[in-house]
């Protein structure tokens, strides 16, 4: 058990759908991110949320939807994704941004699949 | 750019052997480094971090190594075990940095 758990474990979708990624985190942290890890490639970062203000987008297509209603919960809505957008997406949480330096906790991702 | 690189991208070894796991970074305003470890179906597991002002670190089994002159980062598994096959990564950030930049991953194979 990590503290972090993604639902649902995989996802199979069309090009047409719209689908929502969901991550809760159980470690009284106050950062929460979400990463995109595809073969071969280092994991990158997609959105950065501290004390639930966004303060990263990485450069991330707007067919991809953070929210984050607490510091507890985030959400990654999806819409008209591309079959390159097939991945597994790990949500991570850590302590506040600005405070000392502390690992990110990760949960063991969606495995997306876009048809 | 920022980037965090590794040397080999596997690694493989026998059951009780020592295993070394390197890693080259870029940005020389890092502070702060983690080695992770991933087995397969998971998400990245925090296995030991190090900050800059420090030029070794020890856990249960695992030392990391930081050599700030030459910006290597090294992960040291003592008496590797099967359960130690998995893929690393190491990870690091700067103060100014929003978020954790990872390396690439070096896949561990432990044979028995």
């Amino acid at each position: 058990e990590t503290g972090v758990t993604q639902t649902p474990r995989h996802l199979v979708m069309g090009m047409t759908n719209k689908k929502s990624l969901k991550c809760e985190q159980h470690l009284g942290h106050n950062a929460m991110y979400w990463y995109k890890q595809s073969a071969k490639k280092p994991l990158e970062l997609m959105f950065v949320y501290n004390f639930k203000e966004q303060t990263e987008n990485n450069s991330v297509p707007s067919r991809f939807s953070p929210e984050c209603p607490n510091s507890s919960h985030l959400f990654l809505h999806l819409h008209t994704l591309q079959p390159e957008d097939s991945a597994l997406y790990l949500c991570a949480s850590s302590q506040g941004q600005g405070s000392i330096q502390s690992p990110l906790h990760f949960g063991n991702g969606t495995r997306l699949t876009v048809t | 750019g920022e980037s965090v690189g590794l040397h080999l991208p596997t690694l493989s070894v026998q059951e009780g052997d020592n295993s070394i796991i390197n890693c080259a970074y870029s940005n020389s305003a890092s502070d702060y480094f983690i080695w992770y470890k991933q087995e397969s179906g998971k998400g990245p597991q925090f296995i030991i971090d190090i900050r800059s002002n420090m030029d070794k670190r020890q856990g249960q089994r695992v030392t990391v190594l930081l050599n700030k002159t030459v910006k290597h980062l090294s992960l040291q598994i003592a008496a590797t075990q099967p359960g130690d096959s998995a893929v690393y990564f190491c990870a690091e950030k700067s103060q100014a940095g929003t978020a954790l930049i990872f390396g690439k991953g070096t896949t561990l194979s432990v044979s028995s």
